[in-house]
């Protein structure tokens, strides 16, 4: 079946650790998209890829970084930097094309303690 | 980028139409109008978008304003399963084509 997966879908860390957090599609798609989501809040864009090898900020990049090598995979890495890192993250891939809808991970709950 | 604003929260009666609107008064010509929605822990859904004109689909129809600063998800008949938060975006027809989301409307159903 075709879709986006992120795994795991819970991640427990310990402060001052370094986690990846994986995000794969097989629909083809160029774009892909890391978000965060606090409790009752929307989601803040932390990094966006619209092709291979290359990829932006969004508006909260401090304290995460990402890599686009393959066009399917977009991994996102929660450095210690990052204060507060406990959150729901959401991976989601689309087409380049503003037309076009975008199809969103079920998302990984990250728990720092 | 051009910005969205919605109520915060709407409350609807099981079985009516639910009208949520949105405003995009800062909304370009190459600028689509989706709509997403997320039920509690988990990721947004798609549930419909357009350009210019009034669109339908099997979820929803989208209502767009003749000068489309503002725009209206319809849902016709609510049901207890459409309780969730709804966002209003904009992606523009470009290669920055961030796709950024405000706080949205949570929607409640009342059996």
């Amino acid at each position: 079946d075709g879709g986006i997966t992120q795994s795991p879908k819970y991640l427990f860390r310990k402060e001052g650790q370094n986690v990846t957090l994986s995000c794969e599609q097989n629909l083809n798609h160029d774009a892909m998209y890391w978000y965060r989501q606090d409790p009752g809040q929307g989601l803040r864009l932390i990094y966006y890829s619209q092709i291979v090898n290359d990829f932006q900020k969004g508006d909260i990049a401090e304290g995460y970084s990402v890599s686009r090598e393959k066009k399917e995979s977009f991994p996102l890495t929660v450095t210690s930097a990052q204060k507060n890192p406990t959150a729901f993250y959401l991976c989601a891939s689309s087409p380049s094309r503003a037309s076009t809808e975008a199809f969103f991970g079920q998302g990984t709950r990250l728990t720092v303690v | 980028d051009a910005k969205t604003t919605q109520p915060n929260s709407m409350e609807s009666n099981e079985e009516e139409p639910v009208h949520l609107p949105c405003n995009h008064s800062t909304i370009s010509g190459t600028d689509y109008i989706h709509w997403y929605r997320q039920l509690p822990s988990q990721g947004p859904e798609y549930v419909i978008h357009g350009l210019t004109s009034n669109v339908n689909n099997r979820m929803a129809s989208l209502a767009i304003a003749e000068d489309r600063k503002s725009s209206t998800l319809i849902l016709h008949r609510a049901t207890l399963r459409d309780a969730a938060v709804y966002y209003c975006i904009l992606r523009r027809a470009n290669r920055d084509d961030k796709i950024i989301f405000g706080k949205g409307t949570r929607l409640h159903i009342l059996p």
